[in-house]
């Protein structure tokens, strides 16, 4: 299958630190994806993990684990700018690239 | 300079009528895509195009018909709308099987009245 599950909603407060997992189940693993979406805009590219462990980018890492079919993204020093869905995305194994998306975790960030 | 730039950003209709949705990329990326987000958010592939060729597609209903006149462009056509196919449409593009990461457009909100 290729289902692939996140939280719905999270809250947190300006300058903590969270972590939005993601769990998925698709065959011929190819590589897991986070995008950024803010409300009314187009989703952005936040990373891409293909082996295992931890991908840092100023803020914003991620990490994987293939074998546990398990990703997360760490949001540190959060600002209120962080308020968005945090969408996880896998590709479909079969050919050219179908990226299959989870529903999207909503972070909401209070002062 | 906008990278992918989708064309309208809101589009209202009556049922039964047959809109199009344009998209334009400048990157140079050789694969475009256009995504369904409805109501509960989940981003779904419609279709797939490499380089002006269909590759994907995700079982949609034959009213929409996409055309890829060249790799920069690819539009959607919806015949015979329906309610249910309010939602927001998305195009996107990326380099080959898109490792890098997909760019989407500023997205089309089509609301069937």
């Amino acid at each position: 299958g290729q289902n692939i599950d996140q939280p719905t909603e999270m809250t947190a407060t300006e300058g903590a630190i969270v972590q939005i997992n993601c769990t998925y189940q698709t065959s011929g693993f190819n590589g897991l994806f986070w995008y950024q979406q803010h409300a009314g805009e187009a989703p952005t590219f936040l990373s891409y993990n293909v082996l295992d462990g931890l991908e840092e980018k100023g803020r914003f890492s991620s990490f994987l684990s293939r074998s546990k079919g398990y990703s997360y993204l760490l949001l540190k020093e959060l600002q209120m700018k962080d308020s968005a869905s945090y969408l996880c995305a896998s590709p479909f194994s079969g050919g050219y690239n179908k990226l299959i998306f989870g529903a999207g975790t909503r972070l909401a960030v209070h002062p | 300079d906008t990278a992918v730039s989708q064309t309208p950003k809101y589009l209202v209709t009556q049922m039964g009528n047959d809109k199009s949705i344009k998209c334009e990329q400048n990157l140079g990326h050789d694969t475009m895509y256009w995504y369904k987000q409805d109501s509960k958010k989940f981003l779904k592939i419609m279709f797939s195009y490499n380089n002006k060729e269909l590759i994907i597609n995700e079982t949609v209903p034959n009213r929409f018909s996409p055309k890829s006149p060249d790799k920069a462009h690819l539009n959607l056509h919806i015949n015979s709308l329906e309610l249910g196919d309010s939602a927001v449409y998305f195009c996107a593009s990326s380099l080959g099987q898109g490792a890098g990461g997909y760019t989407f457009g500023s997205g089309t909100r089509l609301t069937v009245v």
